[in-house]
């Protein structure tokens, strides 16, 4: 089975600090996908990667960045944590091109106080 | 950007009755999914299905491409059924792409 894990379920940060959000892929995927979640909006795409050391902005970047030093893991930064990117985030992975079937991590939690 | 619209937003049944989830978008697609979200966050792929009919257990999907919408039928639910319904797409861009768009979600 795939298995795409998340480092943290559950974070609590206070504004101003720097949040690291871990993903990694057991599959050797070379698509990656950070989404976050929000009542109401449903999932947004913040950043992606089709490769190592490629990365690509999703619909909204604004306030992150990532990381993808290898293929199995994908990071995301939140540079100076505000509280509203209080969410839950999601990771994900899918292999190739488009029309393949994307997985996803169980999320993580963040709450920025 | 391509358009996905999902209806209804909430949905209330009783466990042993059918429904049906709706998914319209906007454009042509290459690539449309459904996803579960159980009530613990996990979101789970249930059809890849850009075209046609498929059926997994309890659960089905038809997609008509052709006018652009798809449903996902649950027949007999149950409360494990509970949740999130997701619809994805990825619009045809000719090279293919990488990103999926989300619906908003039926909530079960």
């Amino acid at each position: 089975d795939v298995k795409v894990t998340q480092s943290s379920r559950y974070l609590v940060k206070r504004t101003g600090e720097k949040v690291f959000l871990e993903c990694v892929q057991d599959m050797d995927h070379e698509n990656m996908f950070w989404y976050r979640q929000d009542p109401g909006l449903g999932l947004r795409l913040i950043y992606f990667s089709y490769d190592v050391k490629m990365k690509e902005k999703g619909d909204i970047p604004e306030g992150y960045s990532v990381s993808r030093e290898k293929k199995e893991r994908f990071s995301l930064i939140l540079e100076s944590a505000s509280t509203n990117q209080t969410s839950m985030y999601l990771c994900a992975s899918s292999f190739g091109r488009a029309g393949n079937t994307i997985y996803f991590g169980e999320g993580s939690w963040l709450t920025v106080v | 950007g391509i358009q996905v619209e999902q209806s209804p937003p909430d949905l209330i049944l009783q466990e042993g009755a059918n429904s049906t989830l709706r998914c319209n978008f906007s454009d042509s697609v290459n690539n449309l999914q459904w996803f579960h979200q159980n009530p613990w966050g996990q979101l789970i792929n249930l059809f890849y299905i850009p075209s046609g009919t498929k059926q997994n257990g309890r659960l089905s999907a038809t997609t008509v491409a052709t006018e652009r919408y798809s449903l996902l039928y649950i027949s007999s639910s149950q409360t494990t059924d509970s949740g999130v319904y997701f619809c994805a797409v990825d619009g045809y861009s000719g090279a293919g792409s990488y990103q999926l768009t989300f619906g908003k979600g039926t909530k079960l």
